[in-house]
């Protein structure tokens, strides 16, 4: 069955960098776009960066273009996301998700558990 | 940017009532609407995509309707493992974005 495990997660100050990875099975990785959604504590959910199958193209929300990295490897199924410059707003719980499709947006068929990640001085 | 709102914010419904939760989006965005569930202290799961197809392990209780700009999900006898945040999202264009989500308690 189709499993995304995050982790990496943690407490970082202001300023600081963080790697959350999520490691994927049960399913063909290099077939399926995935993106990162987060959602900030009592908060609803809002969708961060996406990749194509290739890693050829990457799309960003604009509070995060230019500090958020996506990435992957497919020799080692598994997603990534390097955040600079974190600050206090992007505290929450990242999820990676699948898309059912390799290069256009479809939609998330499936969650990991999420990655704390808590920006605090 | 298409924004997503959905209504109502709140709902405290019995069981077996019939539940509808809309999600407008402020421009056209075809069938390209998707609607997830979100259980206490649990990730979100997938439950209807473009805008009314059904997914495989999805109770059948569980239906959508819509095009456009305007979008319902309906839980049809509602039980008590269907307490949860349920969320919109649209893929039609850049940035992805969902709705605020409706939060359904069971009185």
């Amino acid at each position: 069955q189709v499993q995304l495990v995050e982790s990496g997660g943690g407490v970082v100050q202001p300023g600081g960098s963080l790697r959350i990875s999520c490691a994927a099975s049960g399913f063909t990785f290099i077939n399926s776009g995935m993106h990162w959604v987060r959602q900030a504590p009592g908060k609803g959910l809002e969708w961060v960066a996406f990749i194509w199958y290739d890693g050829s193209n990457k799309y960003y929300v604009d509070s995060v273009r230019g500090r958020f990295t996506i990435s992957r490897d497919n020799s080692k199924n598994t997603l990534y996301l390097q955040m600079n410059s974190l600050r206090a707003e992007d505290t929450g719980v990242y999820y990676c998700a699948k898309d059912p499709c390799s290069s256009n947006r479809c939609y998330f068929d499936y969650w990991g558990q999420g990655t704390l990640v808590t920006v605090s001085s | 940017e298409i924004v997503l709102t959905q209504s109502p914010d709140f709902q405290s419904v019995t069981p077996k009532e019939r539940v509808t939760i809309t999600c407008r989006a402020s421009q056209s965005i075809g069938r390209s609407l998707h609607w997830y569930q979100q259980r206490p202290d649990q990730s979100p799961k997938l439950l209807i995509k473009y805008a009314s197809q059904s997914i495989s392990g999805v109770p059948s209780r569980f239906s959508g309707s819509g095009s456009g700009t305007d979008f319902t999900l309906t839980i049809n006898s509602l039980e008590a493992e269907d307490a949860a945040t349920y969320y919109c999202h649209q893929s039609s264009s850049l940035p992805l974005s969902f709705g605020g989500g409706t939060k359904v308690e069971i009185k």
